[in-house]
């Protein structure tokens, strides 16, 4: 069965600097690696999904993440950390099911 | 076009008590997905619904159940509340089959509390 793996339950970062959430799957298929982000109080929304072909995937806000094969890893970064990216975040990777990982909480520090 | 939607948003109830949850799909999927998401466990997956049929369940006891309407839309039920019940359900929606690469769309939630 498919399993992803988030390390780090908060991630705090200062306003500006680089976000990078780290992401590694378990998968025995080629794997569909999703990162979705929720606001307080609202529903998961998709940031960036790889399917196949190119393995830099650019998503929403200015997201980006690398699937790396050899790594089994689909780390999440952002140059420049704002505000408004203060939020949860989930890996998430899909087979019968779409599997999440345990997310991260990302603190922006002014 | 409008998204996934649930309803009700709030739901306050004792223990013992069920309680049944909706949630209408974008307009034109077929599958729709239910999660259990709670600070201890994260995001668990309950089931998933597609073309009316059950057609994956997760680890959940048998108090949790659900099903598709012929527009798509799907309900959840929980008999017997507990109070580790408490929880925010959310539903997602997509054209095909979980396991496919198409995305899968959340409504807000369902913010049940047990008490």
């Amino acid at each position: 069965a498919q399993s992803v793996t988030q390390l780090g339950s908060h991630v705090s970062v200062s306003e500006g600097a680089l976000v990078l959430l780290r992401c590694n799957y378990s998968s025995s298929v080629p794997p569909y690696l999703f990162w979705y982000v929720q606001y307080p109080n609202q529903g998961l929304q998709l940031l960036l999904k790889y399917t196949t072909g190119a393995t830099l995937v650019k998503g929403i806000n200015g997201f980006e993440a690398e699937f790396k094969k050899s790594e089994t890893s689909f780390h999440l970064t952002k140059p420049s950390a704002h505000m408004s990216d203060a939020a949860e975040y989930f890996c998430a990777v899909s087979g019968e099911r779409l599997a999440f990982g345990k997310g991260n909480q990302v603190v922006v520090i002014p | 076009k409008a998204g996934v939607t649930q309803t009700p948003r709030y739901l306050i109830k004792t223990r013992g008590q069920q309680v049944t949850l909706s949630c209408s799909p974008i307009s034109g999927h077929r599958s729709v997905s239910w999660y259990q998401q709670t600070p201890g466990q994260g995001l668990q997956f309950l089931f998933e619904y597609f073309s009316e049929t059950q057609r994956n369940k997760g680890n959940f006891p048998g108090r949790f159940s659900g099903r598709q309407f012929s527009n798509s839309r799907s309900e959840m039920n929980v008999s017997t509340l507990e109070l580790g019940d408490s929880a925010l359900y959310l539903c997602a929606s997509s054209f095909h089959l979980a396991g496919s690469t198409d995305t899968q769309y959340f409504g807000p939630g369902t913010r049940l509390t047990v008490l």
